[in-house]
C-alpha cells in the first residue's frame, strides 16, 4: 500500500486528454513540492514534472502538473500512442523524512 | 554530458551483503542530492536512500533502516549504498539517480540503467 495514492490505470483515445491523480496527506502533498516520473516498459523513470508545475527542457507543454491541497494532478493533452507508460507521483513526506511515490497508473492509447 | 552508470548487483543469500556502486560523469556529483530508488519485479517505484548535496546528511526509508548505509567516494565521483542483511522483500531493480540540486530527493532528473539485486537461498 503506497503512501501516495494514484489510480491503476486510466486510459484515452489518441488526441484526446487524460488525467491522473495523485492523493496525499498533509506531511507530503500538503507541505512539500509533487514530481511526475514517466517509465516506458524497460526503461528508467524520467522525470516530467517537478515542484507541482514546472518542466524539464525538452518536455512538451502536453504534460502539466497541479497541486490542490493534499492532492496533485498530471494532465496529458493530445495523446500519443508513444505516451503509453507507467506515470507515477512522487513527494517528500516531512514525517517519514523520506520520498514517497504513488502505487504508479498505467496510461493506455485505445 | 550527464551519466550515472550502476555497477555491483547480483545474486546474494538472505543474510548476505551487498555494495552498489554509481559512477557519476558530466558534473560533480557530491554538489546534487543523490538517490536510490528500487523497482521490485512488476511492482512500482520505491524511493531507498538519499544523501544530501551539501552536508551529507543521509535519509532513508524505514525498510531499510540500521541495514543499508549510502555514502560518497568524491575522488572517484561515486555514489554507494552498502546493503547488508539482505531479504527476500530487497529483490529489486536498484537504480541511482541524481537531484536537482543539493537538497532535491524528489526531484530526480538524471537516473542511470539500474542494476538488479536477487536475494534467493
Amino acid at each position: 500500500q503506497s503512501v501516495l495514492t494514484q489510480p491503476p490505470s486510466v486510459s484515452a483515445a489518441p488526441g484526446q486528454k487524460v488525467t491522473i491523480s495523485c492523493s496525499g496527506r498533509s506531511a507530503n502533498i500538503g507541505n512539500n513540492y509533487v514530481s511526475w516520473y514517466q517509465q516506458l516498459p524497460r526503461t528508467a523513470p524520467k522525470l516530467l514534472i517537478y515542484e507541482n508545475n514546472k518542466r524539464p527542457s525538452g518536455i512538451p507543454d502536453r504534460f502539466s502538473g497541479s497541486k490542490s491541497g493534499t492532492s496533485a494532478t498530471l494532465d496529458i493533452t493530445g495523446l500519443q500512442t508513444g505516451d503509453e507508460a507507467e506515470y507515477y507521483c512522487g513527494s517528500w513526506d516531512s514525517s517519514l523524512r523520506a520520498v514517497m511515490f504513488g502505487g504508479g497508473t498505467k496510461v493506455t492509447v485505445l | 554530458e550527464v551519466q550515472l552508470l550502476e555497477s555491483g548487483g547480483g545474486l546474494v543469500q538472505p543474510g548476505g551483503s551487498l555494495k552498489l556502486s554509481c559512477a557519476a560523469s558530466g558534473f560533480a556529483s557530491s554538489s546534487y542530492a543523490m538517490s536510490w530508488v528500487r523497482q521490485a519485479p512488476g511492482k512500482g517505484l520505491e524511493w531507498v536512500s538519499g544523501i544530501n548535496g551539501g552536508n551529507s546528511d543521509t535519509f532513508y526509508t524505514d525498510s531499510v533502516k540500521g541495514r543499508f548505509i549510502i555514502s560518497r567516494d568524491t575522488s572517484k565521483n561515486t555514489l554507494i549504498l552498502q546493503m547488508n542483511s539482505l531479504r527476500a522483500g530487497d529483490m529489486a531493480v536498484y537504480y541511482c539517480a541524481k537531484g536537482l540540486g543539493a537538497r532535491n530527493y524528489n526531484e530526480l532528473d538524471y537516473w542511470g540503467q539500474g542494476t538488479l539485486v536477487t536475494v534467493s537461498p
